[in-house]
Parts: C-alpha cells; structure tokens; sequence
C-alpha cells in the first residue's frame, strides 16, 4: 500500500508558464514534506520542504503548498524554464512514528517537460 | 559538486560474486541510509544509520550487509544476489536522524546489474 502517490507520471508545460506538480498522502502522523529533483544519472537533489504547521512554503521560483485536510500537496514552479525538465519526487515523514528514525517516504515521480 | 560521493557508478557482477558499494559523505553529517530504486518503483529505504550505528533494518534480505566503520563512511557488501536485485543503490546522509528542516543529500547511485 502506498503512502505517498504522485499520480501523474508525466507533465509537459511550455517555458514561462506554471509547472503544477502534485502529491497525495494517506498517513495523517506525516508531518514533514519534501521535492526532490532528479535528473538522468545524478542522485535526486533536495528542492524545498514543508512542515505540517505552515501551509506553504516559497524559494525563489519554487513554491510548495499543503493542504492537510485534503492530505495533498503540490510544487509550483512559476516561471517554468527548459532547466527545471527532471523527475520530481516528492517524499514525507513522520517525527511522531514509533521508530523515529526519519525514514522518508517517497512517491514514484513525476517527469516535467518545459519545453522552450 | 555532490558532498555525498558513491563508488563504483556502474556494477555488473554474476549471482555467485561478492562486491561492496562505498558510500562517503563530506557534509560533517550524522546520519546516512541506503536506498534501492526498482525500475518504476519508488525509492525503498534499506538500512539507517546514526552515529555508526544501525537504527533501522527495513525488512532486507540478509545477502545485502551494511556497514559504517565511521560516520564519513558507508558501505553496502553484496552476496549471492538474485536478478531483481539489479536496480539503482542510492546513498544519502543528513545532519541527523531526525528529518524537521534538515533534508537527506542524496549521491548519484551506483546502477547494478546482476546476471
């Protein structure tokens, strides 16, 4: 059973306009939330987090938003540059599990287009 | 620059050999995991390390043994592996066990393939 699920496999937007990139999640006691980039043969590369008390979160041209009641989440990237072409995952844990141990869990990714 | 470094990138080893993934983060980290990514699967935590010591052994079979002889240093011993265990190893390290504000950095992997 998956807990974190990206259900669109693939996205393709035009440079300058908005990437949409969305995430579901099923366990309430998440309560950190990250993106990840990853392009062909690198290791995917932090991009932004959320915590559970905010609802959003902005970095430059990226903005992660949180919807709690909805359990969703989803990565803005205003304006979309050819560059920002990768997969992208989004990932969450839990401080509150039993275990503690920070273990991250991951969607199965979206692939971005931006084509120029 | 990445500051999580995994060698070798690429691995091609029969069923009966035994090879090691080295894993070596220069981020002054705590913390440092290996993952497993199956061909069109989400990223699978293995094993979690602490200050060298395991925390979480996530149900994986006992021919793939984790090592952390300090907190710089990872590896990952391979044994008599199985076919479907070819997929892309990824190693990460974060400051510390706990995630709030402090994201895992991820290496570049190590893609294995077994014959």
């Amino acid at each position: 059973d998956q807990q974190v699920k990206q259900n669109s496999p693939s996205l393709s937007v035009q440079e300058g306009r908005i990437s949409i990139l969305n995430c579901d999640y099923t366990n309430s006691m998440f309560d950190y939330f990250l993106w990840y980039k990853k392009y062909p043969a690198e290791g995917p590369t932090f991009l932004i987090s959320i915590s559970s008390i905010k609802d959003k979160n902005e970095d430059g041209r990226f903005t992660v938003f949180l919807n709690k009641s909805a359990k969703h989440l989803s990565l803005h990237i205003v304006p979309s540059q050819p560059g920002d072409s990768a997969v992208y995952f989004c990932a969450a844990s839990s401080s509150r599990s039993s275990s503690n141990t920070g273990k991250l869990i991951f969607g199965q990714g979206t692939t971005l287009q931006v084509k120029p | 620059e990445t500051g999580v470094t995994q060698t070798p990138r690429h691995l091609v080893m029969g069923m009966t050999n035994k090879k090691s993934l080295k894993c070596e983060q220069h981020l002054g980290h705590n913390a440092m995991y290996w993952y497993k990514q199956s061909a069109k699967k989400p990223l699978e935590l293995m094993f979690v390390y602490s200050l060298e010591e395991r925390v979480e052994n996530n149900s994986v079979p006992s021919r793939f043994s984790p090592e952390c002889p300090n907190s710089s240093h990872l590896f990952l011993h391979l044994h008599t592996l199985q076919p479907e265990d070819s997929a892309l190893y990824l190693c990460a390290s974060s400051q510390d066990l706990l995630p709030m504000n402090q994201p895992q950095h991820f290496g570049d992997g190590t893609r294995l393939s077994i014959l």
